[in-house]
């Protein structure tokens, strides 16, 4: 059963750089077929899609935080990671790494990960 | 983008009581719609997929209909479990968006 965790720091000073890392058990995220990927939820608030990385290293941002997102794949680790430049305030949330699934061009969440709290604080 | 708005956004219900949820897209998503129900602290679990779709070891009182920008997830007899938040995402277009939530409460 596919199984997806997310780590890292916990705190973040603004300017900081976020790097959190969701590693995949149960399954490869080699595999083909499937996109990997990572959302956000800030306290109270509704969920916010961050971006996505194919199998084969594609990959797609929210341009609302394009200029400050890389997504990136270790097939020899099995995990994928996102970085998060210049982060504010308003980066505070749990965030999520899922697994989308589908056909053609039209893929959805099946596998989420428990999330891990991010607070970017002075 | 493609905003997802839901309605209402907070629902009071008992158990036993039929529940539907709505959301519309902002454009038309053809059936490349997704349900998903999230309890406080834990994760989103999918329930429905191509609006329709029941995921597998989602129970059958769940069930998802519509098709172009009018979307409703129904709930046919509610069970102590299901007082959750209950999101659409749309993932017919980037950036993937989600609807602002439906808190179902006693």
């Amino acid at each position: 059963q596919l199984q997806l965790q997310e780590s890292g720091p916990g705190l973040l000073k603004p300017s900081e750089t976020l790097s959190l890392t969701c590693t995949v058990s149960g399954g490869s995220v080699s595999s083909g077929g499937f996109y990997w990927d990572w959302i956000r939820q800030p306290p109270v608030k509704g969920l916010e899609w961050i971006g996505s990385i194919s199998y084969s290293g594609s990959t797609y941002y929210n341009p609302s935080l394009k200029s400050r997102v890389t997504i990136s794949v270790d097939t020899s680790t099995n995990h994928f990671s996102l970085k998060l430049n210049s982060v504010t305030a308003a980066d505070t949330a749990v965030y999520y790494c899922a697994r989308r699934r589908g056909r053609d061009y039209y893929y959805y969440m099946d596998v989420w990960g428990k999330g891990t709290t991010v607070t970017v604080s002075s | 983008d493609i905003q997802m708005t839901q309605s209402p956004s907070t629902l009071s219900a008992s158990v036993g009581d039929r529940v539907t949820i709505t959301c519309r897209a902002s454009q038309r998503i053809s059936v490349w719609l997704a349900w998903y129900q999230q309890k406080p602290g834990n994760a989103p679990n999918l329930l429905i997929y191509k609006a329709s779709s029941l995921e597998s070891g989602v129970p059958s009182r769940f069930s998802g209909s519509g098709s172009g920008t009018e979307f409703t997830l129904t709930i046919s007899s509610l069970q102590p479990d299901d007082f959750a938040t209950y999101y659409c995402q749309q993932y017919n277009t980037y950036p993937l968006t989600f609807g602002g939530g439906t808190k179902v409460e006693i």
